[in-house]
């Protein structure tokens, strides 16, 4: 059972253009979000969190949208630049349950920003 | 500041063999934790060892088992290698103390079973 689910294995931006890569979740008990960043050879980077308690978060070129209602959260990157393609994963992890390392991945999105 | 740093990079074995992977944690950081990913997958969490003792497992048989050391560094051992265990074995590493704070990987070792 895929908790947490990134539908679109693949997108393709122009450089300069917004990248929106989407997760969806389906466990209620989730209540703090990550996006990491992998490149191959490398282990997964973290990018950016947004807690339950907010519904946007922001650093830098990096925007991260949380819709509870909905149980889906998005990563916007703007403006993408052709640095940014790697294989994105969503992930997620519940209220304290003592095992704060935890965390319920996506099976990511690989994304390539052309020139 | 020094990274999470994993070996080997690379590991071929035998199908019934028992392998060990080793992690050297970020500096400062007293949890350690392993995830599995397999080709295609994203990372699925084996365990967690915080204090020297595993409080967090996710599914995977006990021969799965592992280590933490007083220094904080931490062992991964398989035992009766299955062709299915052929993945990305990755380490992280945290504070305890700051549950929200974000995982640290290593560059993982890829094991590979014949």
């Amino acid at each position: 059972d895929q908790q947490v689910k990134q539908n679109s294995p693949s997108l393709s931006v122009q450089e300069g253009r917004i990248s929106i890569l989407n997760c969806d979740y389906t466990n209620s008990m989730f209540d703090y979000f990550l996006w990491y960043k992998k490149y191959p050879a490398e282990g997964p980077t973290f990018l950016i969190s947004i807690s339950s308690i907010k519904d946007k978060n922001e650093d830098g070129r990096f925007t991260v949208f949380l819709n509870k209602s909905a149980k889906h959260l998005s990563l916007h990157i703007v403006p993408s630049q052709p640095g940014d393609s790697a294989v994105y994963f969503c992930a997620a992890s519940e209220r304290d349950t003592g095992t704060a390392s935890k965390l319920t991945f996506g099976t990511g999105t690989r994304l390539q920003v052309t020139l | 500041e020094t990274g999470v740093t994993q070996s080997p990079t690379h590991l071929i074995k035998t199908r019934g063999q028992q392998v060990t992977l080793r992690c050297s944690s970020q500096s400062g950081h007293n949890t350690v934790s392993w995830y599995q990913q397999a080709l295609g997958q994203g990372p699925q969490f084996i365990f967690q060892y915080y204090r020297e003792e595993e409080n967090g497992r996710g599914n995977f048989p006990p021969r799965f088992s592992g280590l933490q050391f007083p220094n904080y560094s931490s062992e991964l051992n398989v035992n009766a290698l299955e062709l299915d265990d052929s993945a990305l074995y990755l380490c992280a590493s945290s504070s305890q103390g700051r549950l929200r704070s974000p995982l640290h990987f290593g560059n993982g070792t890829r094991l590979t079973v014949t």
